[in-house]
């Protein structure tokens, strides 16, 4: 069953303390995203990874973190930085890198609560 | 400054019938154009891609179509059903590495 899973499904994070969002595709694409929406917004890119080992700053980078250390994996952590977590995560990623060419496939999201 | 707008910002229609949404956008220079479906609490699923060159692209009852001069297009759906019930978002891109993001039509078919 392919496809691209994120976990959890629902998240509480307390004042000061960091969260991490887990992220995995077996698809065996190259590119993988993370993007923020709130509600009556677009989409924000957070971050976005174009291969293993390689990741660049979206629109709205700071106050999260990311990793890349394998192909499947791609989690997000939500740093104490970041002062206005509260919102629906979601992962994408698509075939290969190239934002405005590639289809982009995403996870059923994360949403994230601050308690 | 590049924007995608959507209209109307939600619409009620009823089981069976036709609707049309709305996307503007000030994108410049244009790549692409994209419409993906959102259920609520679930991740965009794509619907349609147009290039510059095309001006309709057809996904069963979801009908696109693009204007590259006035910078308009539209997502016609036919015949509507309950699963339709949905979010639906314009998303346009430069030719960069960017996406522009609409912020959505909240449609909502009623039985």
């Amino acid at each position: 069953d392919g496809g691209i899973t994120q976990s959890p499904k629902y998240l509480f994070r307390k004042e000061g303390q960091n969260v991490t969002l887990s992220c995995e595709q077996n698809l065996n694409h190259d590119a993988m995203y993370w993007y923020r929406q709130d509600p009556g917004q677009g989409l924000r890119l957070i971050y976005y990874s174009q291969i293993v080992n390689d990741f660049q700053k979206g629109d709205i980078a700071e106050g999260y973190s990311v990793s890349r250390e394998k192909k499947e994996s791609f989690p997000l952590t939500v740093t104490s930085a970041q002062k206005n977590p509260t919102a629906f995560y979601l992962c994408a990623s698509s075939i290969r890198a190239g934002l405005y060419q590639e289809t982009q496939y995403f996870g059923p999201g994360t949403r994230l609560l601050v308690l | 400054k590049n924007q995608v707008e959507q209209s109307p910002q939600s619409l009620i229609i009823l089981e069976g019938k036709n609707c049309t949404l709305q996307c503007n956008y000030t994108v410049s220079p244009f790549s692409n154009l994209r419409w993906y479906k959102q259920d609520t609490g679930r991740g965009p699923v794509s619907l349609t891609i147009m290039t510059f060159s095309e001006n309709t692209k057809s996904n069963g009852r979801y009908t696109a179509t693009l204007d590259a001069d006035t910078k308009q297009s539209s997502l016609h759906i036919t015949a509507s059903q309950l699963s339709d019930s949905a979010s639906y978002i314009c998303v346009v891109s430069p030719r960069n590495y960017q996406l522009i993001w609409g912020a959505g039509t909240k449609l909502i078919i009623k039985p």
